[in-house]
């Protein structure tokens, strides 16, 4: 199982919000560390949607937000769009075990 | 722009070790600040991260597989290569190299990604 604990999946009509949980703990998230979410679309690479607990790359449309508190984080897409239909990634760095990069372990979300 | 793309043997048999080449163009390796990891997804299941190279060689490698793990670097080529050894049917998946930012531990752009399977 994942460091980094997501619902699996996830669901929402056009136009309404979604939201998708990351659940770390006092080694990553509740550390201080960082973290990411990626969009993953079948047979490409991921990308980048959210550095930082809350920043958008150059490009990504302010539906997408990102926040973090305490050993938890969520990704909040408003006006849902087919084209969101995707998997989505968290991701963070754990400083047990010699310091590693954690993934979550995914959510599907589908629109 | 950054682009990294992945390359090497799309089969592999049981036992035998995996390389697999990432070149990188638009950054520097030497350059502080910059990184280079790996991160894989088998069919069906999530990212799992592998290992990271820094622009100083620190070397940074997943507990669970660190004994089976080698990143280098050719820094006259643009390029990181990993190894695997031992490699099992379970470590069928698709293979991506991606550029990192120390500064956040992110994956800010990814090379495409190359399936390997692994034959029993």
């Amino acid at each position: 199982q994942s460091v980094l604990t997501q619902t699996p999946s996830v669901s929402g009509a056009p136009g309404q919000r979604v939201t998708i949980s990351c659940i770390g703990s006092s080694s990553n998230i509740g550390a201080g560390y960082d973290v990411h979410w990626y969009q993953h679309l079948p047979g490409t690479a991921p990308k980048l949607l959210i550095y930082g607990n809350n920043n958008r790359p150059s490009g990504v449309p302010d539906r997408f937000s990102g926040s973090k508190s305490g050993t938890s984080a969520s990704l909040a897409i408003t006006g849902l769009q087919a084209e969101d239909e995707a998997d989505y990634y968290c991701q963070s760095y754990d400083n047990s075990l010699s310091g590693s990069v954690v993934f979550g372990g995914g959510t599907k979300l589908t629109v | 722009q950054i682009t990294l793309k992945e390359s090497g043997p799309t089969l592999v048999k049981h036992t035998q070790t995996l390389t697999l080449t990432c070149s990188f163009s638009a950054f520097s390796l030497y350059t502080s600040g910059e990184a280079v990891g790996w991160i894989r997804q088998p069919p069906g299941k999530a990212l799992e991260w592998l290992g990271l190279i820094y622009w100083n060689d620190e070397k940074r490698y997943s507990p669970s597989l660190k004994n089976r793990l080698t990143i280098t670097r050719d820094t006259s080529k643009n390029e990181v290569v990993l190894t695997m050894t031992n490699m099992d049917p379970v470590d069928t998946a698709t293979y991506y190299c991606a550029h990192s930012r120390p500064r956040y531990h992110d994956f800010d752009y990814w090379g495409q990604g190359t399936l390997v399977t692994v034959s029993s």
